[in-house]
């Protein structure tokens, strides 16, 4: 079965300091891939999404990602994190079949301290 | 403004009772979710639908059940055979069964004792 596997479970930071999520998918076809990220209290909301095209994807917030097919693999990435930026954060597959739904890592949770 | 809603934020019931949560969106949205999110699990799939009148399982469906009468509505019934039913549960959204991404309500966290 198609998994998604998100490779840090918390991640500690301090403000500044750079950030990286690491997300692997197990699925040899076309996918679709997203972040999204669930500050507490709030709504599930879309960090940035990769169709196709340019494989760095730019989103919301100064985070970006890039897709890397031969490595199955989807990071997130901010050069310099803040206090707001704590959440946890999801890496999400859509298979590339009409009809299918997204498949979920099991999320990481960022703390960062000011 | 446009959005997905559902009800309660917080329920509580007793075990061997089935319960209904709510999902409501007035996006105009073709497809509708059922998640349930757990710590340390991510977002599983319970349902989904993609039009009016059908559905279709997810990967952890047993003991929940569903319908979709209206375009707008997506009821989830957690009904007495779910063995572990306290969880926090998501409702989303998209515009079809293409490619989009999903919109996602506040959730509803369900206790159950």
């Amino acid at each position: 079965a198609q998994s998604v596997s998100q490779h840090n479970h918390h991640v500690i930071l301090s403000e500044a300091a750079s950030l990286e999520l690491g997300c692997n998918y197990s699925y040899g076809g076309t996918v679709n891939l997203f972040w999204y990220v669930q500050y507490p209290g709030q709504h599930l909301q879309l960090l940035l999404k990769y169709f196709s095209g340019d494989p760095l994807v730019k989103g919301i917030k100064g985070f970006e990602a890039e897709f890397i097919k031969s490595k199955f693999s989807f990071n997130l990435r901010k050069p310099s994190v803040q206090w707001s930026d704590t959440a946890e954060y999801f890496c999400a597959v859509r298979l590339n079949q009409a009809g299918t739904a997204l498949i979920f890592g099991k999320g990481t949770t960022l703390s960062v301290s000011s | 403004d446009g959005g997905i809603t559902q009800s309660p934020k917080y329920l509580f019931r007793k075990e061997g009772q089935n319960v209904t949560l709510s999902c409501e969106q007035n996006l105009n949205h073709d497809a509708m979710y059922w998640y349930r999110q757990d710590p340390g699990q991510g977002l599983r799939l319970i349902y989904y639908s993609q039009i009016v009148n059908d559905f279709q399982k997810g990967d952890i469906a047993e003991g929940y059940s569903v319908s979709r009468e209206k375009k707008e509505s997506f009821p989830l019934t957690v009904t007495s055979a779910q063995k572990n039913p306290t969880a926090f549960y998501l409702c989303a959204s998209s515009i079809d069964r293409g490619y989009h991404e999903q919109y996602f309500g506040p959730g509803t966290r369900l206790t159950v004792t």
